[in-house]
C-alpha cells in the first residue's frame, strides 16, 4: 500500500545545531504539506507545496526554517539553528491536489531539542 | 484568524456510542474533517463533510453539521477499545486554503 515516508522517525539534537527532515510523498501526489504538532495540540501547517512551488508558507519561521521540493517529488525541511521550543512532531502529508482530496500523513519525525 | 475548539477528553464504555463535538469560527469553511491519531502515528482521515451537507453516515461513523451554529459532531456507534485515540476536527476554506485543526479530543474506551 502506498504511504508517505518520513525519516528519521526520531531525532535528538542540541540547541543551535542544524537538523533536517526528509519526506517522500505518495507517488503522483502534487501537493505536499509540512505540519508541526506540539504535544497536546493539533497540527499547524508550516508550508504547502504544489509540485515544486510554495503555495503557503505564512506560518513558517523563515529566520530559522527552510523547506524545499526541488524536483516536485520529495521534500526536505531544515531548522538552523534549532531552539528548545522547536521540540515537536513534524508531520508530512501529501494529496493528489489541494482542497478536498484526501491528505495522507506520514508517521512523523519526533524532534527533541536539548 | 480561524479557530477550532474541541473538548479535551471523552471516556465511554465499550459498546456505547461516543459523541465528539467541535466548534469553529470561520463562516467560509467549505470542508470539515475528522482525523484519528493513534499513539506515535500520523493522522488518518476518518471522514469529511461539505458545508452544504447536514449529515453524513459511513458505517459506524455519523457526522452532523450545524452550519448556523458552526458546530460539528462525530458519533461513533458501538465504540470498541480499538477506537481509543485522539480525534481531531479540522476545517478548510476553499480549494487552496490550509486546514486548521483543533487540539484534539482524547477518547478512552473502557472494557
Amino acid at each position: 500500500e502506498a504511504e508517505v515516508a518520513q525519516s528519521p522517525r526520531y531525532k535528538i539534537t542540541e540547541k543551535s545545531q542544524a537538523v533536517a527532515f526528509w519526506c517522500d510523498p505518495i507517488s503522483g501526489h502534487a501537493t505536499l504539506y509540512w505540519y508541526r504538532q506540539i504535544l497536546g495540540q493539533g497540527p499547524e501547517l508550516l508550508v504547502q507545496f504544489q509540485d515544486e512551488s510554495v503555495v503557503d508558507d505564512s506560518q513558517l519561521p523563515k529566520d530559522r526554517f527552510s523547506a524545499e521540493r526541488l524536483k516536485g517529488v520529495d521534500s526536505t525541511l531544515k531548522i538552523q539553528p534549532a531552539e528548545l521550543g522547536d521540540s515537536a512532531m513534524y508531520l508530512c502529508a501529501s494529496s493528489l491536489e489541494g482542497g478536498i482530496t484526501e491528505a495522507f500523513f506520514g508517521q512523523g519525525t519526533r524532534l527533541t531539542v536539548v | 484568524g480561524e479557530d477550532v475548539e474541541q473538548s479535551l477528553f471523552l471516556s465511554v464504555r465499550e459498546g456505547d456510542s461516543s459523541v465528539i463535538n467541535c466548534t469553529y469560527t470561520d463562516s467560509s469553511s467549505t470542508y470539515l474533517y475528522w482525523y484519528k491519531q493513534e499513539p506515535g502515528a500520523g493522522l488518518q482521515l476518518l471522514t469529511y463533510i461539505f458545508s452544504n451537507m447536514d449529515m453524513k453516515q459511513d458505517q459506524r461513523l455519523t457526522v452532523l453539521l450545524n452550519k448556523k451554529d458552526k458546530h460539528l459532531s462525530l458519533r461513533i456507534a458501538d465504540t470498541q477499545t480499538g477506537d481509543s485515540a485522539i480525534y481531531f476536527c479540522a476545517e478548510r476554506s476553499g480549494n487552496a486554503g490550509k486546514s486548521t485543526f483543533g487540539d484534539g479530543t482524547t477518547l478512552t474506551v473502557k472494557p
